[in-house]
């Protein structure tokens, strides 16, 4: 069972282009997370989604940021005309729909933005 | 969520037990006592979590107090790989959004 799958591993983008980070949950987990680490700074939730539905968006910029989890396929989250202040690593969690167990986390994407 | 409270650092020796604490003492009875820890620059990492008994796996033990307002992780023989920041969180369900306070860097010294 593979795990948490981030990609691309590492993202350069140039200020006001598009940014799209893809996260493939475990198998059999319908919940998806993601959080945002700037450079030295601690992680910070953005988003909570379930299948087809976002669920806590809490976290998330107002503006230029948004994710799905559609009902086949990866998560994605958009960021669109990027701005420096943007670099961070950004990273996926997911866990089952039911139980106490774990979340389990991707190994992130690096974007930055020059 | 209960709020946890850590201290900011700890060092180590390696070879030694690495004793990690936590106060969570607004903590609610179906609230489980998490612990993750993030080694520079990768995803967090899963240590073990516990309700009201103390717990083991490959990785650590889990001492929680009677009353569980407080917790205590413990790695038995810390090794440099071990140098983290680990974070203790408060949930009701596996599916509960993670919030990571600051945590604490535990730093392994030769």
């Amino acid at each position: 069972n593979a795990g948490v799958m981030q990609n691309p591993r590492h993202l350069v983008r140039r200020r006001g282009q598009e940014a799209r980070l893809r996260c493939s949950p475990m198998k059999g987990h319908s919940h998806v997370y993601w959080y945002r680490q700037l450079p030295e700074e601690g992680l910070k939730f953005m988003v909570y989604l379930q299948k087809e539905n976002i669920i806590d968006e809490s976290g998330m910029p107002k503006e230029r940021f948004s994710a799905e989890f559609p009902k086949e396929g990866p998560s994605i989250l958009r960021i669109q005309q990027v701005v420096r202040g943007d670099s961070a690593a950004y990273f996926c969690a997911s866990s089952p729909p039911t139980g106490v167990t774990e979340a389990f986390f991707g190994q992130g994407t690096r974007l930055t933005v020059v | 969520d209960a709020k946890t409270t850590q201290p900011t650092s700890m060092d180590c020796a390696e070879g030694r037990a690495a004793n990690l604490p936590c106060n969570h003492s607004t903590i609610s009875g179906n609230e489980y006592v998490y612990w993750y820890r993030q080694i520079h620059s990768q995803g967090p990492q899963y240590i073990i979590h516990g309700l009201k008994n103390n717990e083991t796996n490959e990785m650590a033990s889990l001492i929680i107090t009677e009353d569980r307002k407080s917790s205590t992780l413990i790695l038995p023989h810390a090794t440099l790989r071990d140098t983290a920041v680990y974070y203790c969180i408060a949930l009701k369900t596996s599916y509960d959004k993670v919030i990571f306070g600051p945590g604490t860097s535990l730093s392994v010294i030769p």
